[in-house]
């Protein structure tokens, strides 16, 4: 299957800082992407769409001002956490699906980074 | 919004035993998917499967979507089968795919 790439895998911070996550399709082009945030022993919580070249679209109940979404090129999105705090500390998923594929409208594998795992001290 | 329903939330079996996971879905999708989380956080695609009935290995799934449920099987379980595992529907008009509750496998020798 595909490959989506995270970086960072981990990463520990002070309150109050900022934090960029980087995503990227290694072997296809994804107009669109998604960010996830996973608490401890939850199941996972579509936090935005991420789409190249346009503004990223939010879920109910997320700040687009505390997480900025950036889809500069068809390979990359990125995600920063600003002014980070304790509750932020979370894991982060992004996913991505194969402009390419061979898919009807909807339609489509999705495939999912390593995660990148926030604390926020 | 849709509910994704898990069951059983939480497993124990003992290796080479069998199970059924269940998925049920509130209202009419698109697509959906099985993944399993590993102990690291990866989630690791084990089927796209919208309709019908698929097999790799140990490992079928099969999803009625007319009834909004699919199952997944796993035969002669292995203690590296254990994490958790998710169902993930897509609804119609969207490429949104939302996640279900989760069943937190545990294979012991």
């Amino acid at each position: 299957g595909a490959v989506v790439s995270q970086h960072p895998s981990r990463v520990i911070c002070k309150s109050g800082t900022s934090v960029k996550i980087e995503c990227r399709s290694l072997d296809f082009q994804a107009t669109t992407m998604f960010w996830y945030r996973q608490f401890p022993k939850q199941s996972l919580m579509l936090m935005a769409t991420s789409n190249e070249g346009s503004k990223a679209t939010y879920e109910q109940g997320v700040e687009k001002d505390k997480f900025l979404i950036n889809h500069a090129s068809l390979t990359l999105s990125t995600l920063t956490v600003t002014s980070a705090h304790p509750e932020d500390s979370s894991f982060y998923i992004c996913s991505a699906r194969d402009d390419g594929a061979e898919q009807e409208v909807n339609t489509g594998e999705l495939f999912f980074g390593e995660g990148s795992r926030l604390t926020v001290l | 919004g849709i509910q994704v329903e898990q069951s059983p939330p939480d497993l124990i079996l003992q290796e080479g035993a069998n199970s059924t996971l269940r998925c049920n879905f509130s209202d009419s999708v698109n697509n959906l998917q099985w993944f399993h989380q590993n102990p690291w956080g990866q989630l690791i695609n084990l089927f796209y499967i919208p309709s019908g009935t698929k097999q790799n290995g140990r490992l079928s799934a099969t999803t009625v979507a007319t009834e909004r449920y699919s199952l997944l099987y796993i035969s002669s379980s292995q203690t590296t089968d254990s994490g958790v595992y998710f169902c993930a529907v897509e609804l119609w008009n969207t490429d949104k795919l939302i996640f279900g509750t989760g069943t937190r496998l545990q294979v012991f020798p």
